[in-house]
C-alpha cells in the first residue's frame, strides 16, 4: 500500500477484554515496529520484526502484551486481560531496511489505533 | 543507555515569527543517528529529517533548518516565518546501530493568525 494502515482507529474496551491491534505495513518493508504513546508523551518503543522474526520485545510491558508478523507482512499487536494503564495510542511503523546494518533507517507511521480502556 | 530532552514542553508564537525547537540527545555510540519528526493533530508521525553523527553540516530546506553541534548532543531545529498550518507537536528522535529509535516527550508548536 501507499502508507502505513492500522485498524482500528478508535478501541474502547472494558477491563479485562482482549483486543486485538492491526498494522499494514508499506509492503516490501523489511522492518517493523510498535510503539505505545501516551498523552502528551513521545513514542515508547514496543517490540521490533525484521520480516517474520520478532528480535527485539524488550518494551512489551508485561506478559499480556503479545505481538506477531506469521508471514511477514501484516502484524498483529494482542492485548490480553486489559487495565486502564494499557490506555494508550499504539503506533506501527515500517521501514525498508534493517537499522543494524542501513544506519537506521526512516520510519514511516501509520495514524495509530487509540485505545480506551474503562 | 540513550536519552532525548526536548526542553520545551509547550511554544506559542505569531505567525510569520522564527521559532526554534531545541533537542539534545545524549548517547555513548559515536555513531548515531537524529531525526525530527512532525506530529499533526491527525496523529500520523511525519518524518522531517534524518542526520548521522559524523555531519555537522546545518542544512536548509525551504523554510525549515536544521543545526547539530556534536559537541554538545544538541539537534536544534528552526522554522523560519512560521505559518498557522505548522501548529503541531514536533518529537526529536535517536537512534543507535541497534533496533530501538528513542523519542523525546515533544514540542507542541502553536502558531497564532
Amino acid at each position: 500500500g501507499a502508507g502505513v494502515s492500522q485498524s482500528p482507529r478508535y478501541k474502547v474496551a472494558k477491563r479485562g477484554q482482549d483486543v486485538a491491534l492491526r498494522c499494514d505495513p508499506i509492503s516490501g518493508h523489511v522492518s517493523l515496529f510498535w510503539y505505545q504513546q501516551a498523552l502528551g508523551q513521545g513514542p515508547e518503543f514496543l517490540t521490533y520484526f525484521q520480516n517474520e522474526a520478532q528480535l527485539d520485545k524488550s518494551g512489551l510491558p508485561s506478559d499480556r502484551f503479545f505481538a506477531e508478523r506469521p508471514e511477514g507482512s501484516v502484524s498483529t499487536l494482542k492485548i490480553q486481560r486489559t487495565q486502564q494503564e494499557d490506555s494508550a495510542v499504539y503506533l506501527c511503523a515500517s521501514s525498508f531496511g534493517r537499522p543494524a546494518s542501513s544506519g537506521a533507517n526512516v520510519l514511516t507511521f501509520g495514524a495509530g489505533s487509540r485505545l480506551t480502556v474503562l | 543507555a540513550q536519552k532525548v530532552t526536548q526542553a520545551q514542553t509547550e511554544i506559542s508564537v505569531v505567525e510569520k515569527e522564527d521559532v526554534t525547537l531545541d533537542c539534545v540527545y545524549e548517547t555513548r555510540d559515536t555513531t548515531y543517528y537524529l531525526f525530527w519528526y512532525k506530529q499533526p493533530p491527525s496523529g500520523e508521525l511525519v518524518f522531517l529529517i534524518r542526520r548521522n553523527s559524523f555531519d555537522e553540516q546545518n542544512e536548509i530546506s525551504g523554510r525549515y533548518s536544521w543545526n547539530f553541534q556534536k559537541s554538545t548532543s544538541s539537534f536544534n531545529f528552526t522554522i523560519t516565518a512560521s505559518q498557522v498550518v505548522d501548529s503541531a507537536v514536533y518529537f526529536c528522535a535517536g537512534a543507535n546501530t541497534g533496533n530501538q529509535f528513542y523519542f523525546g516527550t515533544g514540542t507542541s508548536l502553536t502558531v497564532i493568525p
